[in-house]
């Protein structure tokens, strides 16, 4: 089945720096990858998504690149603020059951 | 708008006492989908319905878990017996997506279940 694997498990950036984390999955047939916000006692939040036939996509300052070729994608940050720490998912997914990578626990310091 | 509501946000319970989770999507969308998360394992989904049918169970992890979809507006995730390793963050989320395209998917704040 698909797996996911995501780097860092921890990441922390000075604030207005850039940060990138880093995924690899393994089924070629997923066309899909989300990427999730999780804030403490909070519920994913989807942030950005990317589909197969796109190789980049932007939403202000964050950005999430796809490499299908190689099987990996990356959610990109910034000018990074305070607001952006959290714990960040990325997803893989052909159909409906996204498979989840471990979450990035991203620090911003002020 | 509203998005998808989860009640309780808290629950301690007994070990071998019933857990009844509650959910309610997003007003129009027709999938909705039962997750847990636990350190060890990540988010996982439990079961996934499609216009109110259960289409993929194969999450549940045993016998003791039930969930149902009465209408287009709640959703029942059950516990019985429950177990110490029950304990977790149960999440439900929706997709205004249908079927096998239900990808796109939007979740509640989840539920802390502790089981002692």
């Amino acid at each position: 089945g698909e797996n996911v694997e995501q780097h860092p498990s921890t990441l922390s950036v000075q604030e207005g720096d850039s940060a990138v984390i880093k995924c690899t999955y393994s089924d070629s047939a997923s066309n899909y990858f989300p990427w999730y916000k999780q804030e403490l006692g909070k519920g994913p939040q989807l942030i950005i998504d990317i589909r197969s036939n796109v190789g980049e996509k932007k939403d202000q300052r964050i950005a999430v690149t796809l490499n299908k070729t190689a099987k990996h994608f990356s959610l990109h940050i910034t000018e990074t603020q305070p607001e952006d720490s959290a714990v960040y998912f990325c997803a893989a997914s052909r159909w409906y059951k996204l498979i989840f990578g471990s979450g990035t626990r991203l620090l911003v310091r002020p | 708008d509203a998005g998808v509501i989860q009640s309780p946000r808290h629950e301690v319970t007994e070990m071998g006492q019933e857990v009844t989770l509650r959910c309610k999507p997003i007003s129009g969308h027709n999938s909705l989908f039962w997750y847990r998360q636990t350190m060890m394992r990540g988010l996982e989904l439990l079961i996934y319905f499609n216009n109110n049918v259960p289409i993929d169970d194969s999450g549940m992890p045993e016998d003791r878990f039930s969930a149902k979809m009465p209408n287009a507006s709640f959703s029942t995730l059950k516990i019985q017996p429950s177990e110490p390793r029950d304990s977790a963050v149960y999440f439900c989320a929706s997709s205004p997506d249908e079927g096998p395209k239900a990808d796109t998917q939007y979740f509640g704040p989840g539920t802390r279940l502790t089981v002692l």
